[in-house]
């Protein structure tokens, strides 16, 4: 998706592995999310950030860990990875002046734990 | 609890017209968005409703109805393209957007 990548878009892991999900874009904007995506399930905030060096944890925060420390890059760790984990995972970018501005998706990254 | 209900699946036939309903039950709003996900893509922006009423995109239109809670996405002229999952979310009060699990649209020929 246009101004919003994703890496790695596919990834198998072992229960207890760790690994990185990154989120880059060239929007410029201030907002960034990370969700995951279950069947039958709406979207579920893991974590965001309202800018460069903040993060804050969302509905399902638990397993996860995030850094932001450039403005254009958030990163989404999984320390010891579970099976309940594996989802598919977007990452999204808002600009942050008002809460009514849409969000816009990267093209996900799929996961699944073993 | 905050709840968005919207129905699992639809089908419908190409040039036709379908409406999707959205209702929800949230703390606070601030506005509600669609969003279209093609299968094994990224969701995508359609429409956001701040007022009551309908707000009219294209082939696409989306309604608001603050006091019923509801809100529809209407798709006139339907194409295949259209087949895709429907997302609703709204912004309650603290500006989270709240998401549905989404209504997944089939067009057939």
């Amino acid at each position: 998706n246009a101004g919003v990548t994703q890496t790695p878009k596919f990834r198998v892991l072992k229960t207890g592995q760790s690994m990185t999900l990154l989120c880059a874009q060239d929007m410029n904007h201030e907002y960034m999310y990370w969700y995951r995506q279950d069947p039958g399930m709406g979207l579920r905030l893991i974590h965001y950030s309202v800018g460069e060096g903040t993060t804050a944890k969302g509905e399902v925060p638990d397993g996860y860990n995030v850094s932001r420390l450039k403005k254009q890059n958030f990163l989404l760790g999984l320390e010891s990875a579970a099976p309940s984990q594996t989802s598919v995972y977007f990452c999204a970018v808002q600009r942050g002046e008002n809460g009514n501005q849409p969000q816009h998706f990267g093209d996900g990254t799929r996961l699944s734990i073993l | 609890g905050q709840n968005i209900d919207q129905p699992t699946e639809m089908t419908a036939t190409e040039g036709a017209i379908v409406q999707i309903n959205c209702t929800y039950q949230t703390s606070g709003f601030n506005g509600l968005f669609w969003y279209q996900q093609h299968a094994g893509e990224a969701p995508t922006f359609l429409s956001y409703n701040v007022l009551d009423g309908l707000e009219e995109k294209g082939r696409f239109s989306s309604f608001l109805s603050r006091s019923k809670g509801y809100s529809y996405l209407l798709l006139k002229e339907l194409q295949m393209k259209d087949s895709a999952s429907y997302l609703c979310a709204v912004l309650d009060s603290n500006y989270q957007l709240i998401w549905g699990a989404g209504t997944k649209l089939i067009i057939k020929p």
